[in-house]
């Protein structure tokens, strides 16, 4: 069975720090991967998605960045993280090549930036 | 612009009772609905799937309708309990997009 993991599970970082989010599947190959934001009390707001290796698409200007430098494993990164930042961190996969096939969610990492 | 509305935003009722929340959408062309549960703290789990063709779906207590002719959708949850407190997502995909849309949510709280 396909299972998804993500770390840590939570994170309190000053403002202007890095930041680094670990996402990786377990189960399947070739998935389509997802990063997602949640702030409080709202909906969820994708990030970056990726249908393979190196591919990354960007769907909203930020100082994040993602990057996939295996098949299952995505990466979130920042250089220095603004108070703006904080939320709650969504990793999902998705079936290779299938438009419109359910999303999986990892647990979700919960980001504070002080 | 694909849009999901979910309505109402928010919903307290007492263990036992019956609810349902709406799901509006106008995402073209349509491939199919999902209606997702969120624990707080967690990450979505999906509960049903619809497709064009499919108008009723049911999950244990849980119930979902599909008008694709007035793009509506529902879900009906029965006989509620403690448990069933959690935000209800709406999400709703496009053909040929590795994107869906999501809704913003009802916030679901039952109390005792």
């Amino acid at each position: 069975s396909q299972t998804i993991h993500q770390w840590p599970a939570t994170l309190v970082q000053p403002v202007g720090s890095p930041l680094s989010l670990e996402c990786t599947v377990e189960g399947t190959s070739n998935p389509n991967l997802y990063w997602y934001r949640q702030a409080a009390g709202r909906g969820l707001q994708l990030l970056f998605y990726s249908v393979g290796i190196g591919q990354i698409s960007s769907e909203v200007p930020q100082n994040l960045s993602a990057s996939r430098p295996q098949d299952r494993q995505f990466i979130l990164s920042s250089k220095k993280l603004l108070l703006s930042d904080s939320g709650f961190y969504l990793c999902a996969w998705s079936v290779k090549g299938a438009t419109g096939s359910e999303q999986y969610f990892g647990p979700g990492t919960r980001l504070t930036v002080t | 612009k694909n849009q999901v509305e979910q309505s109402p935003q928010s919903l307290i009722i007492l263990e036992g009772k019956n609810c349902t929340l709406q799901c509006n959408y106008t995402v073209s062309p349509f491939s199919n609905l999902r209606w997702y549960k969120q624990d707080t703290g967690r990450g979505p789990v999906s509960l049903t799937i619809m497709t064009f063709s499919e108008n009723t779906k049911s999950n244990g207590r849980y119930t979902a309708t599909l008008d694709a002719d007035t793009k509506q959708s529902s879900l009906h949850i029965t006989a509620s309990q403690l448990s069933d407190s959690a935000s209800y997502i709406c999400v709703v995909s496009s053909g040929g997009s590795y994107i869906p849309t999501f809704g913003r949510g009802t916030s679901l709280i039952v109390h005792p």
